[in-house]
């Protein structure tokens, strides 16, 4: 636990709206991901970043955006053009070398009004 | 394509009996093979990686390439097993690593 924080812990979004997700990690790892996480679907990988300023999309990346300005934050938007949005958003970094690993933050749930 | 695949979405067993998730995969490469868990009301966390071949809180998990597998095994369940298991697969590239999940099994301990 620890290391990597995601806020807010619950967001609302209104139709049409773009709302952003924050994940801060203070590991100094290199790798950041998004997934999304819906029942019976387990998680999805929608971008991740290997390094600070790149980024690439995942299997479901279609109406989020995201930006890797600075290498402890990667956060993600989830614009009005995700019919969706309804899920639990999951931040994860990870080590490099021979034995990656990730690790996960606490989540965010975004529910639509 | 990589795929990672969990038949069961839901297992029950009884607390002290022997306890198996499946999980089988389909990988052109080499693979790198991993159980994540997510207890209630805490963070997904690594249980264990089949490079490892080492045993967690019980479970161990063997590699078959031959069947493409990597089931999860507890010879005998404890009601503090009771959590979210995801197989994962990890994919390097140029661009970095992906991780695949499969869709988790529901584990219940049975008192």
């Amino acid at each position: 636990d620890g290391g990597i924080t995601q806020s807010p812990k619950y967001l609302f979004r209104k139709e049409g709206q773009n709302v952003t997700l924050s994940c801060e990690q203070n590991l100094n790892h290199d790798a950041m991901y998004w997934y999304r996480q819906d029942p019976g679907q387990g998680l999805r990988l929608i971008y991740y970043s290997q390094i600070v300023n790149d980024f690439q999309k995942g299997d479901i990346a279609e109406g989020y955006s995201v930006s890797r300005e600075k290498k402890e934050s990667f956060p993600l938007t989830v614009t009005s053009a995700q019919k969706n949005p309804t899920a639990f958003y999951l931040c994860a970094s990870s080590s490099g070398g021979n034995r990656v690993t990730q690790y996960f933050g606490p989540g965010t749930r975004l529910l639509v009004l | 394509a990589q795929r990672v695949t969990q038949p069961e979405k839901l297992l029950s067993v009884f607390k002290g009996a022997p306890v198996e998730l499946k999980c089988n995969y389909s990988y052109s490469g080499s693979p790198e093979l991993f159980w994540y868990v997510q207890y209630s009301r805490q963070r997904l966390q690594l249980l264990l990686r089949h490079i490892s071949r080492e045993s967690i809180k019980g479970f161990t998990a063997d590699l078959n390439k031959g069947e493409t597998s990597f089931h999860l095994k507890k010879p005998f369940a404890q009601e503090e097993d009771s959590a979210m298991y995801y197989c994962a697969l990890r994919s390097p590239s140029n661009t970095g690593n992906q991780f695949y999940f499969g869709t988790g099994t529901s584990l219940t301990v049975i008192p």
